[in-house]
């Protein structure tokens, strides 16, 4: 069955940097477009960042362009965040979750990594 | 940015009772839109796609329905696991998702 663990969360100051990582398996990484979605203590949920399988195509959230970078290593069946310049309101969990392949939803996600922004 | 409006914010029902959970788009959406179900401390997990079509391993007494900028989510009979939040998310112009249903028991 599809798996995905991320790490890479912690607490960090404003104006900080972070890289979260979600490892895969279960499932043939490299043919999956893979997203990364944050949900806000108590709070809803709100999607981050989305790359195609291959990498070539890759959309942010307007809140998080240009702080954040998304990356993956097929070989490594792994998926990255890199988070600069973050600030109070990134405070989140942090999901990796694999799309669906009919469609721009998600079928597996991960159990969540915490980031939290504060001084 | 589309906005999905959930109603009602919370639905306190007993098990055995049917659920039915409003979702309504600011704009159309056309049958772009999925529900999901997260319990506490959980990651959410797809219930329905493209309006109505339900996901693997998803039961029956989970369905889907509407088009364009009003959808359903109903839960036929409810178990004493379907108590959770349940989401919905469009993917017709970006993706949002909706503020979320609390499903408790009565």
């Amino acid at each position: 069955e599809a798996q995905l663990v991320e790490s890479g969360g912690g607490l960090v100051q404003p104006g900080g940097s972070l890289r979260l990582s979600c490892a895969a398996s279960g499932f043939t990484f490299k043919n999956s477009s893979m997203n990364w979605v944050r949900q806000s203590p108590g709070k809803g949920l709100e999607w981050v960042s989305y790359m195609s399988s291959s990498g070539i195509t890759i959309h942010y959230a307007d809140s998080v362009k240009g702080r954040f970078t998304i990356s993956r290593d097929n070989a490594r069946n792994s998926l990255y965040l890199q988070m600069n310049s973050l600030k109070d309101e990134d405070t989140a969990v942090y999901y990796c979750a694999r799309n669906l392949h009919s469609g721009w939803y998600f079928d597996y996600w991960g159990q969540g990594i915490l980031v939290s922004v504060s001084s | 940015e589309i906005v999905l409006t959930q109603s009602p914010a919370t639905l306190s029902l007993s098990p055995g009772e049917r659920a039915t959970l409003s979702c309504r788009a600011s704009q159309s959406v056309l049958n772009y839109l999925a529900w999901y179900q997260q319990k506490a401390g959980q990651a959410p997990r797809l219930l329905i796609y493209d309006a109505s079509i339900r996901a693997i391993g998803v039961p029956a007494r989970f369905s889907g329905s509407g088009s364009g900028t009003d959808f359903t989510l109903t839960i036929s009979s409810l178990e004493p696991e379907d108590f959770a939040v349940y989401y919905c998310q469009q993917r017709n112009n970006w993706l949002t998702f909706g503020g979320g249903t609390k499903v408790e028991i009565k």
